[in-house]
């Protein structure tokens, strides 16, 4: 499996458009986590998935963020209209039913909103 | 709402002085994970603790899960480079599926 993969890489956006974060799971996970990254606020859950279905949302910073599930292989988180402090790193993170249940992560969208 | 609070923030050490991180949660944790993230990467699993009091070591690195399920420690024995990184310790609570992670100890070590 090639571990979570999220797209793009790089985004570089000006403050106002619509961006659009993307993330496959691991095959078979269950759960799958929205984290954003800044050196302000560290690590912080924006909204999970079980099954497809949001089951926590309170991470999610306003309503211009929003985050959807359509099917266990893929998930978007969407940013409108983007303002500078959206700046971050944005982790996707997928992780089993049962057992020890590790969270594995992609490698991460690097978001600059200028 | 649930906070994971970690301290200190951050850690300067020699090679070959040993580190601590400890990991407080205002809530009471199903399990508690830990993972390392180097600098430029993505957090990676380390370990899992369940049992109240819980210790696991892994080589140098010793983890202990608190009494009451709402604290924990990393301690590292005589730190090497590689061990350079931020550590973060991570709670599970909403029936063992919400992961929240602490606020992380960025850990250097000089030679």
């Amino acid at each position: 499996d090639a571990g979570v993969i999220q797209s793009p890489r790089h985004e570089v956006t000006e403050m106002g458009q619509e961006v659009t974060l993307r993330c496959k799971p691991i095959s078979g996970h269950n759960s799958l986590f929205w984290y954003r990254q800044t050196m302000m606020r560290g690590l912080e859950l924006l909204i999970y998935f079980n099954n497809n279905v949001p089951i926590d949302d309170s991470g999610m910073p306003e309503d211009r963020f929003s985050a959807k599930m359509p099917n266990a292989s893929f998930s978007t988180l969407k940013i409108q209209p983007s303002e500078p402090r959206d700046s971050a790193v944005y982790f996707c993170a997928s992780r089993p039913k049962g057992g020890v249940a590790e969270a594995f992560f992609g490698q991460g969208t690097r978001l600059t909103v200028v | 709402g649930q906070q994971v609070m970690q301290i200190p923030q951050y850690q300067h050490v020699q090679e070959g002085e040993d580190f601590t991180t400890y990991c407080n949660s205002s809530t009471t944790l199903s399990n508690i994970q830990w993972y390392k993230q180097r600098p430029g990467g993505h957090p990676v699993f380390l370990i899992q603790l369940v049992k109240s009091g819980e210790v696991k070591k892994q080589k140098r690195l010793t983890f202990q899960f608190g009494e009451a399920k709402k604290n924990s420690s990393l301690h590292i024995t005589a730190t090497q480079t590689t061990d350079v990184g931020t550590y973060f310790c991570a709670g599970l609570t909403g029936g063992g599926n919400k992961l929240t992670f602490g606020t992380g100890t960025q850990l250097k070590v000089e030679l």
